[in-house]
């Protein structure tokens, strides 16, 4: 069964700064997605990046990027130039290949930007 | 604009009573998703359906039942055989097709279910 594990429960980061919240899965399978939510206090879930397991490059999208090492089965989300509007709960899930496309998550890490 | 919507947005539950939870989009996506967020935990998924008439269970089905009559509707009942069901409440959409794999799932704004 795949997994996804968020060793880093709570993270703290100054505004401006840059900032990893790491990523780890197990998974048998060759073919499969990595997704990064983002989840503020209101509660909805917030698409960032993408990585697929066949990409050469890792995923970027504006001020967030993957650092994907596939050997090492880990998918860190980096996050540039930290704003008080990023925290919030982040969330790493895998995507299942197959029947229902479904996505397994991590616990989550908190993080709490400060001024 | 395209989304889902969800509704209520809070929901109080008696003692051996069933709620249905609605979720409704118009994004035409085929597949649906119920997952349920516990405080501090991430998502686990209840129940899932690929295309109308057809669901699949997830890894916490129990307590819970699903239809899928419509391809915009998947709404979820909650029934009085899970015993603990205050809880988040997420529905999510995606395409099916793999020819857009790298395609994320869309999340509602969720209901929060508490028990009176």
């Amino acid at each position: 069964a795949q997994k996804i594990t968020q060793t880093q429960p709570g993270m703290f980061v100054q505004e401006k700064e840059a900032v990893t919240l790491d990523c780890t899965y197990d998974t048998s399978d060759q073919s499969y997605g990595l997704f990064w939510y983002k989840q503020p206090s209101s509660g909805e879930m917030i698409f960032l990046i993408y990585q697929g397991s066949y990409d050469e490059q890792n995923a970027t999208e504006g001020r967030y990027s993957l650092n994907f090492q596939k050997a090492r089965k880990s998918a860190n989300l980096v996050i540039s130039a930290s704003q008080l509007g990023d925290s919030a709960m982040y969330f790493c899930a895998m995507r299942e290949w197959g029947y229902g496309n479904k996505l397994v998550f991590g616990a989550g890490t908190i993080l709490r930007v400060k001024s | 604009d395209g989304g889902i919507t969800q509704s209520p947005k809070y929901l109080f539950r008696k003692e051996g009573q069933n709620v249905t939870l609605s979720c409704e989009q118009n994004l035409n996506h085929d597949a649906m998703y119920w997952y349920r967020q516990d405080p501090g935990q991430g998502l686990r998924l209840i129940y899932y359906s690929q295309i109308v008439n057809d669901f699949q269970k997830g890894d916490i089905a129990e307590g819970y039942s699903v239809s899928r009559e419509k391809k915009e509707s998947f709404p979820l009942t909650v029934t009085s055989a899970q015993k603990n069901p205050t809880a988040f409440y997420l529905c999510a959409s995606s395409m099916r097709d793999t020819r857009y794999s790298n395609q994320p799932q869309h999340f509602g704004d969720g209901t929060r279910l508490s028990i009176l």
